[in-house]
């Protein structure tokens, strides 16, 4: 496709299940990258990716959370034993590389509700 | 660390009328660039304009306008001509040598026909 493309758009869980949320990056982009939204907030960074590699995974809040990008192209987060406080808006971008002036391309998220 | 504040939680224009959305960061780096992102009620970011701190010119993309005061780390957003599309989200983001983005909280933005 010609844009970011984020899979499932919503998702619902039950607290403690395990869940995994896919990106498909624009095609070429080397650049991609994990934030999450919460109500009322501003997206916060959790992993970068160039290539392969994670390169800053800073942003990860703990070792429940895991991202990879086997073949440097699609991304899928993953979250165990989820928790409510999970609950949020995980926006996806890419870029075509890494760089401050580089525009990030977004993806319209996946809302995930932990019940 | 570099933060981000938007100390406008919500703001409101009259159509065709402008409004000036109010953003400051702070930071060490010298080398940054200042972005503003729109997020309709799809979710999806969309970059409105971005500014170099090198550049002491003011950035503009046709009705949208930048006040980029660097000395006072202030990066205000201008809209000319508001529009009803223009609704939305909109934040405001820094990118420094760790090239992830680091947002504001936010400024809801209002139209009223």
């Amino acid at each position: 496709g010609a844009g970011v493309s984020q899979t499932p758009s919503n998702k619902v869980t039950e607290k403690g299940k395990y869940v995994e949320l896919r990106c498909d990056p624009i095609s070429g982009h080397t650049a991609l990258y994990w934030y999450r939204q919460s109500l009322g907030q501003g997206p916060e960074f959790l992993i970068y990716f160039q290539g392969t590699g994670a390169a800053d995974d800073s942003g990860l809040p703990n070792d429940r959370f895991f991202a990879v990008r086997p073949e440097g192209s699609v991304s899928t987060l993953k979250i165990q034993r989820t928790e409510r406080g999970d609950s949020a808006v995980y926006l996806c971008a890419s870029s075509p590389e890494p760089g401050r002036n580089t525009e990030a391309f977004f993806g319209q998220g996946t809302r995930l509700t932990v019940v | 660390a570099q933060t981000v504040t938007q100390s406008q939680p919500e703001m409101s224009v009259q159509e065709a009328e402008t409004v000036t959305l109010s953003c400051t960061y702070d930071t060490s780096e010298s080398d940054y660039y200042l972005f503003w992102y729109k997020q309709p009620p799809s979710r999806q970011m969309i970059l409105v304009i971005r500014q170099e701190a090198y550049k002491q010119q003011n950035a503009t993309e046709n009705r949208f306008s930048v006040n980029f005061q660097k000395a006072a780390k202030s990066f205000s957003l201008k809209i000319s001509d508001s529009q009803l599309g223009d609704a939305a989200m909109y934040f405001c983001a820094y990118r420094g040598g760790t090239y992830k983005y680091i947002f504001g909280t936010g400024t809801r933005l209002k139209v009223l026909a």
